[in-house]
């Protein structure tokens, strides 16, 4: 069975530092892989697809097939992302497996 | 519409009633989702619908648990004889497709007393 894992519950980095929220998956094949976000008060949104290679809010993540890794990273912190942050793979005709979350605190 | 909508926002309930959650898909998202997610707990998988096809129910805790969606519109939850343990949030999201991700709506909030 697919698995993600986020080690971190919590992570308070100060503004601007950088950041790396980890996520570590288990699958042998070709994984879709996801991050996403849940501000305060707000609905669960797609922070961003490895498969776009894109770059969101000053974002990115890497997939590292030899350490099973998807890692967000940005170099320096806003106060403005703190918020919960969910990494998430799809294998399965789009049934996605979800970490447990990491609460990022960016302190001022 | 232009989100995911989901009704009732919150449900409060007596143990042993049934309870129905709504969920609006995005127009044209073929695949739809339900998934619970328990106070400080990630996101547990509930069912999938994907067009016509016959739905992946693998993740419905028991046999309280259904769920029922008419061609690619809305999708209805229903839990029989509730229990303290299906209080949650419910959560529903759509997607056109694997390597899009999903849409998802704010969620139902269940308490069960």
């Amino acid at each position: 069975a697919q698995r993600v894992t986020q080690p971190e519950k919590l992570l308070s980095v100060f503004k601007g530092a950088p950041v790396e929220l980890k996520c570590n998956y288990s699958y042998s094949g070709s994984p879709e892989l996801f991050w996403y976000v849940q501000y305060s008060r707000q609905r669960l949104q797609l922070l961003l697809r490895h498969i776009s290679r894109e770059s969101i809010k000053g974002f990115t993540a890497d997939l590292n097939k030899g350490e099973t890794s998807f890692h967000l990273k940005k170099p320096f912190a806003q106060e403005e992302d703190s918020a919960m942050y969910y990494c998430a793979l799809s294998v399965n005709a789009g049934k996605s497996t979800f970490g447990d979350g990491t609460t990022l605190t960016v302190k001022p | 519409g232009a989100g995911v909508s989901q009704s009732p926002s919150n449900k409060v309930t007596e143990k042993g009633k049934d309870v129905e959650l709504r969920c609006d898909p995005i127009s044209g998202h073929t695949a739809l989702y339900w998934y619970r997610q328990r106070l400080g707990q990630g996101l547990e998988f509930l069912i999938y619908f994907q067009g016509n096809s016959a739905p992946d129910k693998s993740g419905l805790p028991s046999d309280r648990f259904s769920a029922e969606r008419t061609g690619e519109s809305v999708s209805t939850l229903t839990i029989q004889r509730t229990q303290q343990e299906d209080s949650a949030v419910y959560l529903c999201a759509s997607s056109l497709g694997l390597t899009r991700g999903y849409t998802f709506g704010s969620g139902t909030r269940l308490t069960v007393v």
